[in-house]
């Protein structure tokens, strides 16, 4: 049973736009989520996170929206740069559960950005 | 900047091999990790170590061990390479507990 849910495989926006990448949770107790973005042949890399007593979180280009109520938050990219193109795995855990060895990732959004 | 360095980038063995898969950190790291990435199943952990000579069975270990012999360095050993252990083998380390994972550039296993 998928806890953490990207149910978009891939996306594809025009460079200069925004990307907004999805997702979902099933747990209630989760309260940390992460982004991380992974390029072909390159183990993944830590984007943006957000605790759960924040509903937006921003870097740069990249801001994370945490909405608690729907379980779902978002990655957007704004603007999007051919750079950008990659696999972005979003994952989730209980801060207060241990470790992150209960990190729950979901399967990833391949994200392709065009020229 | 951390650096985790996996030994080999790709590497081919045959079934009932015993594999080693050899990872090192650079930033006096408590606690690494083994993870494979399997299309269709994302990431998934083997086993992790939260200190030297510490380890602790994640979500599939099944058919690995692993060592921390030292706090650097964390290796993945498959006893009796089976086909269904081909995958993409990616390391991790974090200095605390709950601090964001730094990856290495992962291992392409394949099992014949």
């Amino acid at each position: 049973d998928q806890q953490v849910k990207q149910n978009s495989p891939s996306l594809s926006v025009q460079e200069g736009r925004i990307s907004i990448l999805n997702c979902d949770y099933t747990n209630s107790m989760f309260d940390y989520f992460l982004w991380y973005k992974k390029y072909p042949a390159e183990g993944p890399t830590f984007l943006i996170s957000i605790s759960s007593i924040k509903d937006k979180n921003e870097d740069g280009r990249f801001t994370v929206f945490l909405n608690k109520s729907a379980k779902h938050l978002s990655l957007h990219i704004v603007p999007s740069q051919p750079g950008d193109s990659a696999v972005y795995f979003c994952a989730a855990k209980r801060l207060n559960a241990g470790n992150n060895r209960k990190l729950i990732w979901g399967l990833g959004t391949s994200l392709a950005v065009n020229p | 900047d951390v650096k985790v360095t996996q030994s080999s980038r790709y590497l081919v063995k045959r079934t009932g091999e015993k594999v080693f898969l050899e990872c090192v950190q650079d930033m006096d790291h408590e606690n690494m990790f083994w993870y494979r990435q399997d299309p269709g199943l994302g990431l998934r952990l083997i086993y992790f170590s939260y200190d030297v000579k510490m380890k602790e069975k994640g979500d599939i270990p099944e058919g690995y061990s692993v060592s921390r012999e030292k706090k650097e360095r964390f290796s993945l050993i498959l006893e009796s390479a089976s086909t269904n252990q081909t995958s993409m083998y990616l390391c991790a380390s974090s200095q605390t507990v709950n601090s964001p994972l730094h990856f290495g550039n992962g291992t392409r296993l394949t099992v014949t």
